[in-house]
């Protein structure tokens, strides 16, 4: 079945830091591949997605790249802030799933001033 | 912006109780969805609904769980006797159509479900 694996949190990282959250899937078919975020307090909101291989999906200075030889969907920014502080879910869906999402456990995000 | 309303924020309910848990979606969508998160767990999929049924349900989704859409615009999920293992975060979602890629999906803030 589908499945998503992302790094263990929580990430700590000062301002300005550049910031790499690893996330590797598994799927049978070609799935889309999604970043949410949920910022405290706050619903999952989707931060960027690609939809096949090789697609660079960006969005608030975020990009992650479908790699298709290497399963992965890595989120990259070059310099958060404090206020990127959040909780990232990598996310999956494709057509035997009737492309519901199916997530990973999220990453914790926290950025000290 | 539109978005997914749900109450209540947080729960607290005695074993055995019956819970309620509801949820506007966004007016113009068609497909709905609840998920949940046990803490420290991955999200995961219970239920999506559509044209008023059940379209998908996972297997965490048994005869405790059941999914309404009382009226035009609220979508519950009930739990008819809640256990432990239920306490978790519940959210509900929702998106215009289902069966393209990419399709993304409008959550909530959560429902957070605590079972004593």
């Amino acid at each position: 079945g589908n499945s998503v694996t992302q790094m263990e949190g929580p990430v700590t990282l000062s301002e300005e830091a550049f910031l790499t959250i690893n996330c590797t899937y598994t799927a049978t078919g070609y799935p889309s591949l999604f970043w949410y975020v949920q910022y405290p307090g706050e619903g999952l909101q989707l931060l960027l997605k690609a939809t096949k291989a090789d697609d660079k999906g960006s969005n608030k200075g975020f990009e992650a790249t479908y790699r298709k030889e290497t399963t992965s969907f890595h989120l990259e920014k070059g310099s958060v802030q404090v206020s990127d502080s959040a909780v990232y879910f990598c996310a999956l869906s494709e057509a035997g799933g009737s492309y519901i999402p199916t997530f990973g456990r999220g990453t914790s995000l926290i950025v000290h001033p | 912006e539109p978005e997914v309303t749900q109450t209540p924020s947080h729960q607290v309910t005695q074993m055995g109780q019956e819970v309620i848990l509801r949820c506007v979606p966004i007016s113009n969508h068609l497909y709905f969805y609840w998920y949940r998160q046990i803490l420290g767990q991955k999200v995961e999929f219970l239920v999506s609904f559509y044209n008023n049924e059940i379209s998908e349900k996972s297997e965490i989704f048994d005869d405790q769980f059941s999914v309404e859409r009382p009226d035009g615009s609220n979508f519950t999920l009930k739990i008819r006797s809640t256990k432990l293992e239920d306490s978790a975060m519940y959210f509900c979602a929702s998106s215009e159509n289902t069966a393209l890629p990419g399709n993304t999906i409008y959550f909530g803030e959560g429902s957070w479900l605590t079972v004593v």
